[in-house]
Order: C-alpha cells, then sequence, then structure tokens
C-alpha cells in the first residue's frame, strides 16, 4: 500500500491564484482529513469527511474548499489565495474517528 | 466544541531522564486519546493511543495515563534518548453529529540532551 499521498509536496502561489491540493489513500478508509500546520504550531483542522459525498467544516476552514466523490480522494482547493495561506497542509485518513490518523507527507505552500 | 490543552511547550532533558507531557481536555464524551509524534520536517505519527475504558497504557519506553474524571490524559518516556527529540502531539476524539471529531493539542517540542 501506497498509504496516504499528496500532491504537489512545494508549491510557490502569486497574492489571488487558485489551486487544488491533491490526497488520495488506498487503505479504504472512511475518514479523511485537511489539516494546516504553521511554523511551530500545532494542527488546526480544515475540513473533514466521513465517506463519500459527506464533508464537514472543521476549525479554520475561511478561504477553502473540498470534495469527496470516492472513498480514495479528497481534494482541498484554494480559492483566491492569500498570503495568510502560507503553510504547510497535510492530508490524513483512518478508518473510524476512533483509530490511527495516516499523515501523508505534506505540501508546502507559499502565497507572495 | 473541544478544547485540548497540552503542556509544556518546550521541554528539555537529559538523556536517560523521564520526560512527562500533559494535556487536558473539556469535553466528557470524548473517548478516544492518541498520541503523535512529528520530527522535523516530517509527517505526524502515531505512537501511542489509549481508549476512555482503559486508565493506562504501556509500550516499551513509552506509556499513557487517563484520567476521566479530571479529564486529563498524560504522556511519559522514560530513558529518553535523543531519537525521542521531536515535537508530541495529544488528541481527543469525541462523536459530534453522528461522526467522531478529532482535536489535536498545540504541541510540546522535546529536546534531548546527550
Amino acid at each position: 500500500n501506497a498509504g496516504v499521498t499528496q500532491t504537489p509536496k512545494f508549491r510557490i502561489l502569486k497574492i489571488g491564484q487558485s489551486m487544488t491540493l491533491q490526497c488520495t489513500q488506498d487503505m479504504n478508509h472512511n475518514y479523511m482529513y485537511w489539516y494546516r500546520q504553521d511554523p511551530g504550531m500545532g494542527l488546526k483542522l480544515i475540513y473533514y469527511s466521513v465517506g463519500a459525498g459527506i464533508t464537514d467544516k472543521g476549525e479554520v476552514p475561511n478561504g477553502y474548499n473540498v470534495s469527496r466523490s470516492t472513498t480514495e480522494d479528497f481534494p482541498l482547493r484554494l480559492e483566491l489565495a492569500a498570503p495568510s495561506q502560507t503553510s504547510v497542509y497535510f492530508c490524513a485518513s483512518s478508518y473510524l474517528g476512533t483509530n490511527e490518523q495516516y499523515f501523508g507527507p505534506g505540501t508546502r505552500l507559499t502565497v507572495t | 466544541g473541544e478544547n485540548v490543552e497540552q503542556h509544556p511547550s518546550t521541554l528539555s532533558v537529559q538523556e536517560g531522564d523521564s520526560a512527562v507531557i500533559k494535556c487536558t481536555y473539556s469535553d466528557s464524551a470524548s473517548n478516544y486519546f492518541p498520541w503523535y509524534k512529528q520530527e522535523l520536517g516530517k509527517r505526524p505519527q502515531l505512537i501511542i493511543d489509549i481508549r476512555s475504558n482503559v486508565g493506562e497504557k504501556k509500550d516499551q519506553r513509552i506509556a499513557v495515563t487517563l484520567n476521566k474524571t479530571a479529564k486529563h490524559f498524560s504522556l511519559h518516556i522514560t530513558e529518553t534518548q535523543p531519537e525521542d527529540s521531536a515535537v508530541y502531539f495529544c488528541a481527543a476524539s469525541r462523536a459530534a453529529g453522528g461522526y467522531q471529531k478529532v482535536t489535536f493539542g498545540t504541541g510540546t517540542k522535546l529536546q534531548v540532551i546527550p
């Protein structure tokens, strides 16, 4: 199993641009999550999904959108990028909400 | 919503000493408490977890204790080694709207001095 994969690994965006961060898992997990981690800080939940077609907001959803059309994929969309969105983004998945979360390698995003 | 507080934010110990990290949570409905280790530039990885029906769990040099009455749980690392240096996150998971929702603490940066 590849586990949780994310693309791209690095990206530089200009203010106002848009992009989609890709996340795929091959473990048939129900739950998937998007977190952002600012330098020296903890993990803040952006959005999560408990299954295909079901998503919900986390702690910091403003400026982001998600979709979950399949069990495997959970893309994160940034519209009108802002410098405040400069961060490392981690995707994660778990079988249930009371199981280990498996994290992807992260995407380092810089907005200038 | 759930609030998870973690202390200390930084911790330095001599190699061979023990390290203790403490977390408190606010929602008594929380029923799953994992701990993650994140090495510099790497992804977080689970090191140990505990469920609400258990008071203590141990895995080699790592142990976690849970006090449901006081709503706090702790990570204990004994005989620390330089490779234990990392950021450690606690988390609490609870049922919310029919689903489980996970809230992370703010992290503890552990430095083990050789």
